[in-house]
């Protein structure tokens, strides 16, 4: 079955304490990209992934940081969590080209900073 | 400004209804646009893309009027399922960024028995 995974689903953390939230797709995109969503504010970009080793900046990259070493996966790094990082995370990929529009969603992964 | 637009309702039909939602973007220079649908605490979903010609798929009609800057979606014959939350996505398009998507924050809808 055609998915995108993250883990872990739900995480409830203390400020300062670094954590990764992982991704995986198994559809061969090679485009991957990290949301989070906040009431009222819909779906920001923090990082993408064009491909292997290949990443840059959304709209609201401060405080995380990414990888792309494999194809398939995109952690998400939070190095030293704060209260405002509290949200709800999404990683998507897609195809380039024409497909790009078609972004399969994973069921998103609920993070609190306390 | 926001970039994309909605207004978040939420807008609360009967079964059955016609129910149109807009989308106002800001860039003009916005060449694609889709809807995606969003289920109470799950992942969106790509439900349609949205055409210069306008586009209909079963119940769903979606158009565009770059003049105004504005899309819709239409949903005639609401059933209960139809209960989400639509966003509005446009492409930026421009020079460096046609790979950027950007999401409204979406427009809420219940269909009431």
């Amino acid at each position: 079955e055609a998915q995108v995974t993250q883990n872990p689903r739900y995480l409830i953390t203390v400020t300062g304490k670094k954590l990764t939230v992982t991704c995986s797709q198994n559809m061969n995109h090679e485009y991957m990209s990290w949301y989070r969503q906040d009431p009222g504010l819909g779906l920001r970009q923090i990082y993408y992934s064009m491909n292997v080793e290949v990443t840059d900046k959304g709209d609201v990259p401060e405080g995380y940081k990414v990888s792309r070493k494999e194809k398939r996966n995109f952690p998400l790094i939070l190095e030293s969590p704060s209260p405002n990082q509290t949200s709800l995370y999404f990683c998507a990929s897609s195809s380039l080209g024409t497909a790009f529009y078609e972004q399969y969603f994973g069921p998103g992964t609920r993070l609190t900073v306390t | 400004r926001k970039e994309v637009e909605q207004d978040p309702g939420p807008f609360n039909v009967p079964e059955g209804a016609t129910v149109a939602f807009n989308c106002t973007y800001s860039n003009s220079a916005s060449q694609s646009f889709f809807w995606y649908r969003q289920d109470c605490r799950k992942e969106p979903k790509l439900l349609m893309s949205v055409y210069s010609s306008g586009n209909e798929d079963g119940r769903f009609t979606a158009q565009l009027n770059r003049a105004s800057q504005y899309i819709s979606l239409l949903i005639r014959d609401s059933k209960l399922s139809d209960s989400a939350t639509y966003l509005c996505v446009v492409n930026e398009d421009e020079k460096d960024s046609s790979y950027k998507l950007i999401f409204g924050s979406g427009t809420r809808l219940l269909v009431r028995p």
